[in-house]
């Protein structure tokens, strides 16, 4: 059983930058595994924020970023903003099947 | 732009089967270059991708393990919509369902947009 796995909680202070990750069961992740990130706030459906490792969609803030790092997808807030307290996932893609991370609460504090 | 709309049932009763249908507009289901999905989320079990349906000169469908024995996952190109199935129901089925878009192009691939969400309670 594939098992992707996050930071369950993170705190950081506004204006600070974070950094939060995802990996995989099988070993490194890669661009094979088309790295999704999604936010998510209470009441809210997942709102896509990164795809494929590094892409912004047009609504995603510059603060954001994805990128690979130490065989694990990642997701960086640069500048955090009390709007960024939130619920992240990332979802990574196993040929055929997709699987969700268990998610990070980030508190911004 | 792109809007799914999520119709069905809120509530199952145990060992029967929950049905839902995404309605699209904006975009094909029978579209080349995308994946129409289903994902739940509950408290318990977190974010679940369950399954899809894609077309790629015949239709073609990917399920989760996790559900692979009970899903059934259709769609409906006359009326441009794609439907869930999920069979022998338990309250663990009990969850927030979506329909999502999956898109690919260039090389990546991204997940947008979202249906609305439906709650589904299993309960006698």
């Amino acid at each position: 059983q594939t098992v992707v796995t996050q930071e369950p909680s993170l705190t950081v202070s506004p204006g600070g930058t974070v950094t939060l990750t995802c990996a995989s069961s099988t070993g490194a992740v890669t661009s094979g595994y088309y790295p999704n990130w999604f936010q998510q706030k209470p009441g809210q459906a997942p709102r896509a924020l990164i795809y494929s490792i590094t892409n912004k969609h047009s609504w995603t803030p510059a603060r954001f970023s994805g990128s690979l790092l130490g065989g694990k997808a990642a997701l960086t807030l640069s500048g955090v903003q009390p709007e960024d307290e939130a619920e992240y996932y990332c979802l990574l893609y196993y040929g055929g099947a997709w699987v969700f991370g268990g998610g990070t609460k980030l508190t911004v504090l | 732009q792109v809007q799914l709309q999520q119709s069905g049932p809120g509530l199952a009763k145990p060992s029967q089967t929950l049905s839902l249908t995404c309605a699209i507009s904006g975009d094909s289901v029978s579209s080349n270059s995308v994946a129409w999905n289903w994902i739940r989320q509950s408290p318990s079990r977190g974010l679940e991708w369950l399954g899809r349906t894609y077309y790629r000169s015949k239709w073609y469908n990917d399920y989760a393990v996790s559900v692979k024995s009970r899903i059934i996952i259709n769609s409906d190109t006359s009326k441009n919509q794609f439907s869930l199935q999920l069979n022998s129901v338990t309250p663990e089925d009990t969850a927030v369902y979506y329909c999502v878009r999956e898109k690919a192009a260039a090389g990546k691939t991204w997940f947008d947009p979202w249906g609305q969400g439906t709650l589904v309670t299993v309960s006698s």
